[in-house]
């Protein structure tokens, strides 16, 4: 079962912060988040595993609080390159099969 | 330069027609997957493989078969294309941690 993301799209100003949240109905073992820019393949982001750990890249970063079963990724002081869609993926508890949210739409205007 | 590597990058099909998708990786991974992803949607598990010889079905096989027959390669059959399966394809492949996709497989089925 796939996972939901919310919210479906956000539009920012530079500079600005955005929280893009991901849930799944099924305990969750790791969540992967990736960015994919327009007419381009997903790019990888950040894996984060059980145990509540926080990541970070750049100026994203991600928490993951698996009594929740959520995790969510937060974009601060936004850049223009920012802009694309992002998607979470979950495991299964085997750790073989990825399966995507439906990703959210980030759009950053100058 | 080591990676996923997806041929054709573009293909139209008649409806009925069959064809095969290439996927091949040299990064030595034990997991491949095909996924398919909609305009506007998210990604959609095709098919999975957790090694050579051994394949499973993801979310949404039906139309599609694989196989795996060495490490590297990881072809995705369509049998008699129907319209619901224009999309973008991607190949992705890993060793027990994040997909790295391919550029993916634009087809549409007229």
């Amino acid at each position: 079962q796939q996972p939901v993301q919310s919210p479906q799209a956000v539009i920012l100003r530079e500079g600005e912060d955005a929280v893009i949240n991901c849930s799944s109905s099924k305990a969750l073992y790791s969540v992967h988040w990736y960015r994919q820019k327009h007419g381009e393949a997903p790019v990888f982001l950040m894996i984060l595993l059980k145990g509540g750990e926080q990541k970070g890249h750049e100026k994203i970063s991600a928490s993951f609080n698996e009594k929740k079963q959520q995790s969510s990724l937060y974009l601060t002081a936004s850049q223009l390159s920012y802009s694309g869609t992002y998607f979470c993926g979950t495991e299964n508890d085997a750790g073989n099969m990825l399966t995507f949210g439906g990703g959210t739409r980030l759009m950053v205007k100058p | 330069n080591a990676g996923v590597t997806q041929t054709p990058k573009f293909r139209i099909l008649k409806i009925g027609q069959s064809m095969t998708l290439q996927c091949t990786q040299d990064m030595n991974h034990n997991y491949m997957y095909w996924y398919r992803q909609d305009p506007g949607m998210g990604l959609k598990l095709i098919y999975y493989s957790v090694g050579a010889g051994i394949t499973d079905k993801g979310e949404v096989p039906n139309g599609y078969n694989v196989s795996r027959s060495t490490t590297e390669d990881f072809p995705l059959r369509l049998e008699l294309a129907a319209p619901s399966q224009t999309s973008v394809y991607f190949c992705a492949s890993s060793y027990a941690g994040t997909p790295k996709f391919g550029q993916g497989t634009r087809l549409t089925v007229v």
